[in-house]
């Protein structure tokens, strides 16, 4: 069974659409994360949730929302896409509280048209 | 806010040769995490190796080994032997050992580890 999964793995959508990517883990982990992966490779932390309460929401604009139905999912809704917005989205969990291992999801390239 | 520097946008080594990975960071914090991802072609993020700012004791994993020099804020990777599944992307990266766990982690720009036949 795969950690931390996402879907889709690819996403080609025009501008302006409203997409979402679904990610899931089974490890039991606390902390839900989504980081984002631009064109030159540089990963950047957008949002974290502890036990479903929103904790980091870096700089990143609104038309990102994500969604923590329970410990085990967290979503992000992306509205009226952007050229600008065309990255890979990683999802990843950690244990909590002075848990340090991280795991990633596999990542959803998301390209905008 | 914590920065983490590579400075080696690119690296190159001949297979079975030994090949270091620079790695600097800045922080007001004394207990935080430090990491190597590696990112291969197929984009995954897989963990290297990691090391606890409170250890002295170097981290060690087979062929991957750390030189965490705390004082400088250094936080090196040594690949020995290398091979050709070696080759991807290689992160450094920064957490903070602080509240609640729920920091993110802080990376670097990335070195791009070529592996030469």
């Amino acid at each position: 069974d795969t950690a931390v999964s996402q879907t889709p793995k690819y996403l080609v959508t025009q501008m302006g659409n409203d997409k979402s990517i679904k990610c899931e883990q089974n490890l039991g982990h606390d902390t839900m994360y989504w980081y984002k992966q631009d064109s030159k490779k540089f990963l950047k932390i957008m949002f974290s949730y502890n036990n479903k309460e929103l904790i980091i929401n870096e700089t990143v604009p609104n038309r990102f929302s994500p969604k923590s139905p329970d410990k085990a999912h967290l979503n992000l809704h992306i509205n009226s896409l952007e050229l600008g917005d065309s990255a890979v989205y990683f999802c990843a969990s950690s244990p909590g509280p002075r848990g340090y291992g991280y795991t990633f999801g596999s990542g959803t390239r998301l390209t905008v048209v | 806010a914590q920065t983490v520097t590579q400075s080696q946008p690119e690296m190159s080594v001949q297979e079975a040769e030994t090949v270091t990975l620079s790695c600097t960071y800045d922080t007001s914090e004394s207990d935080y995490y430090l990491f190597w991802y590696k990112q291969p072609p197929s984009r995954q993020m897989i963990l290297v190796i990691r090391q606890e700012a409170y250890k002295q004791q170097n981290a060690t994993e087979n062929r991957f080994s750390v030189n965490f020099q705390k004082a400088a804020k250094s936080f090196s990777l040594k690949i020995s032997d290398s091979q050709l599944g070696d080759a991807a992307m290689y992160f450094c990266a920064y957490r903070s050992a602080g509240w609640g766990g729920a920091d993110g982690l802080t990376f670097g720009k990335g070195t791009h580890l070529i592996i030469q036949p």
